[in-house]
C-alpha cells in the first residue's frame, strides 16, 4: 500500500527565515496535497499539484512535485508567526481522486 | 458557503457507551468522507460515501463502528460501546467529485472516552 513520509516531523525557525518541508511517496504520486492544520481546528487546503515538474505558489508559500512524482517539497520564505501549525501532504489513494492519504505531518513553530 | 460542520466539537464519555458524531457536508457536494486523527497513527480514513453510497468502509477499525448518510446533507458515525483507544479527532470531509477540486474539512470532533 502507498505510503507518504514527511521530514522533517517538526521544526522551529526563527521569524524570518526560509524553511522547507519535504514529502516522499513510496509510490508514483496522481495528485498530491498540501494541508495546513491549527490545533483544534480542521485542516485547511492549501495547494494540490498533479504534473510532474509542477510548481505553484501563494503568497510565500511555493510547493513543487518533482519530475519522477514521488517526492514534494513545500518551501516558506521569510517565515512568520501566522505561518506556525502543523503542515501535512495527501495523496490520491490508487488514482481515486478525493480519496487521500495523508502523511503524519511537519509541525512547524515560528519564533518571533 | 458554512463549510463542513461537525457536532459536536468536543465529546467526553465513559467507555461502554454508544457515541454519535455528526457530519454536514458542503451543499452540493457529492462524496463524504470520515477520518480519524490520532498522534501515533496520523490521519486515517475510516469511510467514505459517494452519493449517500459507502463506496469503502475497509478503514472502520471494528464492528464496533458504524456509519451513515440517509442523505445527501448529513452524515452520522457511530461507536457502539466505546473504547479508550477510541479517544481521537474525528474528522469530516467533503468534496465534488469529478471536478479536481480538494477535500474540504470540518473542525473535527474531540473525543475522550474514559
Amino acid at each position: 500500500s502507498q505510503e507518504l513520509e514527511q521530514s522533517p516531523q517538526s521544526l522551529i525557525v526563527q521569524e524570518g527565515k526560509n524553511l522547507t518541508i519535504n514529502c516522499t511517496s513510496s509510490k508514483t504520486l496522481y495528485g498530491l496535497y498540501w494541508y495546513k492544520q491549527k490545533y483544534g481546528e480542521g485542516l485547511i487546503f492549501l495547494m494540490m499539484l498533479q504534473k510532474g515538474g509542477e510548481e505553484k505558489s501563494h503568497e510565500k508559500i511555493t510547493a513543487k512535485l518533482d519530475e519522477k512524482k514521488q517526492q514534494s517539497s513545500l518551501h516558506i520564505t521569510a517565515s512568520q508567526p501566522s505561518h506556525a501549525g502543523i503542515y501535512l501532504c495527501g495523496a490520491d489513494r490508487g488514482g481515486s481522486q478525493g480519496n487521500l492519504i495523508f502523511g503524519k505531518g511537519t509541525k512547524l513553530s515560528v519564533k518571533p | 458557503d458554512a463549510g463542513v460542520i461537525q457536532s459536536p466539537r468536543h465529546e467526553v464519555t465513559e467507555m461502554g457507551q454508544e457515541v454519535t458524531l455528526r457530519c454536514k457536508p458542503i451543499s452540493g457536494h457529492n462524496s463524504l468522507f470520515w477520518y480519524r486523527q490520532t498522534m501515533m497513527r496520523g490521519l486515517e480514513l475510516l469511510i467514505y460515501f459517494n452519493n449517500n453510497v459507502p463506496i469503502d468502509d475497509s478503514g472502520m477499525p471494528e464492528d464496533r463502528f458504524s456509519a451513515k448518510m440517509p442523505n445527501a446533507s448529513f452524515s452520522t458515525l457511530k461507536i457502539q460501546p466505546s473504547e479508550p483507544r477510541d479517544s481521537a479527532v474525528y474528522f469530516c470531509a467533503s468534496h465534488l467529485t469529478g471536478t479536481g477540486s480538494p477535500l474540504h474539512f470540518g473542525n473535527g470532533t474531540r473525543l475522550t472516552v474514559t
